[in-house]
């Protein structure tokens, strides 16, 4: 089982350029959500979409968009680079009731 | 903002020690969840406690939760250096695992 699987790992950006981050999930989760980890911050909710068709904000939406298309695929796009979103961007997937399943992360500079 | 802060922000104890981890969150709740994160990997996720629950229990790991003071904390039992890790709680407002809120976690060091 591959679990969650997100791609790149590691993306150096200059500010204004666009970008997305790849998720996918084999386990067939309704649920699937980003999250990026700033140091001292925990975790913060970006996006999240409880099946293909459905998404909306969390706490800190700006500057990302987001669209599920299937239920394996939750990608996260950029759209003008800013060094405010230097990050790790985490996705997660979970059925509605469970836990969440987390990817590996990916690390964002935008310089 | 966020809904959960952990307490201590650091804590280093000996193999073989307890470690508690407490959680304050500002809001109702339906569940929360505990999380573990090694240094550079995603989030594991540990145990979850539903509102209507006291304590729970996961082989060394023991929960509580007291809705009355919103607050919970996390029991690590005769700990290992494999414990080494960050922890973190999370609250979900509603049934549904949807949408949840993290706390700014707490850095446990296990020294063998």
């Amino acid at each position: 089982n591959a679990g969650v699987t997100q791609t790149p790992k590691f993306q150096v950006l200059k500010t204004g350029q666009s970008m997305t981050l790849q998720c996918a999930q084999d386990m067939n989760h309704e649920y699937m959500s980003w999250y990026r980890q700033d140091p001292g911050m925990g975790l913060r909710l970006i996006h999240y979409s409880v099946g293909a068709g459905i998404t909306d904000q969390g706490e800190v939406p700006n500057g990302y968009n987001v669209s599920r298309s299937t239920t394996e695929d939750f990608p996260l796009r950029l759209l003008s680079a800013a060094p405010s979103q230097t990050s790790v961007y985490f996705c997660a997937s979970s059925r509605p009731k469970g836990g969440l399943f987390f990817g590996e992360g990916s690390r964002l500079t935008v310089l | 903002s966020q809904q959960g802060e952990e307490d201590p922000q650091a804590l280093s104890i000996q193999e073989g020690e307890n470690a508690t981890m407490n959680c304050s969150y500002k809001t109702s709740i339906n569940n929360l969840q505990w999380y573990r994160q090694n240094s550079g990997r995603g989030l594991v996720h540990l145990i979850l406690i539903r509102s209507n629950e006291r304590e729970k229990h996961s082989g060394r790991l023991r929960v509580t939760l007291d809705t009355s003071k919103k607050s919970s904390s996390l029991l690590i039992t005769a700990s290992r250096a494999a414990d080494t890790a960050s922890y973190f709680c999370a609250t979900a407002r509603s049934y549904n695992t949807d949408k949840l809120i993290f706390g700014t976690g707490t850095r446990l060091q296990v020294f063998p």
